[in-house]
């Protein structure tokens, strides 16, 4: 069965600090996979999605990157980050391009001071 | 663009009752799936039903079902028999089968079981 991790779970950075985040999928293979941001009480906002590896689409202008450097590894990254980049972080995974249903990680809880 | 509305921020059942979430949507494509996602405390996002458009049948996963009504562009769900695990923050979300983008999510529905 197919497993999807992130870590950490938790992140307090200062701001104008580096950020790390990593996702990755167990179980499958070529899988789409997806970054989300959700702010307290929010929806969901997705920030990048990746059909394959180095393939990395933004949805939204911002402080973060991604890659894409192993089949089953997406990162989520800032050079330096900003108060507004607090929040809950999800990663997600489809099997293909045609498959509906994405299934979401447990999440990076991160706080900027 | 797509958009998915969820007008109740805030919904509450009593153990055992049934509560329906209400979730209208917008788009012009024909082909598409629509689920909800259910986000308890610990906040990951856990799958509860989905819906393919091309599908007149609703679906229904145990005590989970759904409402799809494709032409006023209306997918509710229905919970019932509530639990006290039940109580989350559910989201309806909306994703074109054409397209490896992202889902389009609802702004959440907070549900309350009393015991």
């Amino acid at each position: 069965s197919q497993t999807i991790h992130q870590w950490p779970a938790t992140l307090v950075q200062p701001v104008g600090s580096p950020l790390s985040l990593e996702c990755t999928v167990e179980g499958t293979s070529n899988p789409n996979l997806y970054w989300y941001r959700q702010a307290a009480g929010r929806g969901l906002q997705l920030l990048f999605y990746s059909v394959g590896i180095g393939q990395i689409s933004s949805e939204v202008p911002q402080n973060l990157s991604a890659s894409r450097p192993q089949d089953r590894q997406f990162i989520l990254s800032s050079k330096k980050l900003l108060l507004s980049d607090s929040g809950f972080y999800l990663c997600a995974w489809t099997k293909t391009f045609s498959t509906d249903t994405q299934y979401f990680g447990p999440g990076t809880r991160l706080t900027v001071l | 663009a797509q958009t998915v509305t969820q007008s109740q921020p805030e919904m509450s059942v009593q153990e055992a009752e049934t509560v329906t979430l209400s979730c209208t949507y917008d788009t012009s494509e024909s082909d598409y799936y629509l689920f909800w996602y259910k986000q308890p405390p610990s906040r990951q996002m856990i799958l509860v039903i989905r819906q393919e458009a091309y599908k007149q049948q609703n679906a229904t996963e145990n005590r989970f079902s759904v409402n799809f009504q494709k032409a006023a562009k209306s997918f509710s769900l229905k919970i019932s028999d509530s639990q006290l695990g039940d109580a989350a923050m559910y989201f309806c979300a909306y994703r074109y089968s054409g397209s490896a983008r992202q889902l389009t999510f609802g702004s959440g529905t907070q549900l309350t079981v009393l015991p």
